[in-house]
């Protein structure tokens, strides 16, 4: 079984400051991927970055960088310079090889201090 | 990018409407599309995987004859919610992932629809 932890229901931030979103999962698969997203109050999911298991170095996409740290099972989401817009639910997600589908934590919402 | 569509944004009916919401792959070809549930302040929960021109796959506690799933095109699926009650009322989300498309792909979503049974 597949399992995802987000253990920081609610963050406040200082504006362009760094912020580090944490989650650990779960997994027997040997290859999986994982992802994060991010959900405004509108509602929508917005594809932020992703890890694959088998991948050596960190992933990074413009602000945002994963730690990924596979003997731990851990894979945060490091947000740089944070601003404004950036308030809203941060979700990580899994999906391994042996399913097409993926599996949420339970969040993250953040906020972001002017 | 990769785009989803998902319609209706917003539905409210009354008590025992049948509901239908379609998410449509609007520039690439989805062999599997998936269906969400959101509770406030939750996160989103699979309810079921829908198989082209098959049967929909559907998770452990979710009711299939109340959550009628069909995805009839490479593009197209649909989530009927039938005879609605008000427990029912909540936040359904889609995605899709190309079809073809590597491990690495992401789930694109469509906006969700959000419904609410009077």
């Amino acid at each position: 079984a597949q399992k995802i932890t987000q253990t920081q229901p609610g963050m406040f931030v200082q504006e362009k400051e760094a912020v580090t979103l944490d989650c650990t999962y779960d997994t027997s698969d040997q290859s999986y991927g994982l992802f994060w997203y991010k959900q405004p109050s509108s509602g929508e999911m917005i594809f932020l970055i992703y890890q694959g298991s088998y991948d050596e170095q960190n992933a990074t996409e413009g602000r945002y960088s994963l730690n990924f740290q596979k003997a731990r099972k851990s894979a945060n989401l490091v947000i740089s310079a944070s601003q404004l817009g950036d308030s809203a639910m941060y979700f990580c997600a899994m999906r391994g090889v042996s399913a097409s589908k993926i599996i949420f934590g339970s969040g993250t919402r953040l906020s972001i201090r002017p | 990018g990769a785009v989803v569509s998902q319609h209706p944004s917003r539905v409210i009916c009354k008590s025992g409407t049948s509901v239908k919401i379609e998410c449509r792959s609007l520039d690439f070809q989805a062999t599997t599309m998936f269906w969400y549930r959101q509770f406030p302040k939750q996160s989103l929960m699979l309810m079921a995987t829908s198989n082209e021109g098959s049967k929909a796959t559907y998770e452990q506690g979710v009711e299939k004859d109340k959550f009628l799933i069909n995805h009839a095109s490479l593009t197209l699926s649909t989530l009927t919610v039938t005879s609605a009650h008000p427990e029912d009322s909540s936040f359904y989300i889609c995605s899709a992932r190309p079809s073809g498309g590597g491990s690495n792909q992401p789930q694109h979503f469509g906006d969700g629809t959000r419904l609410s049974i009077l």
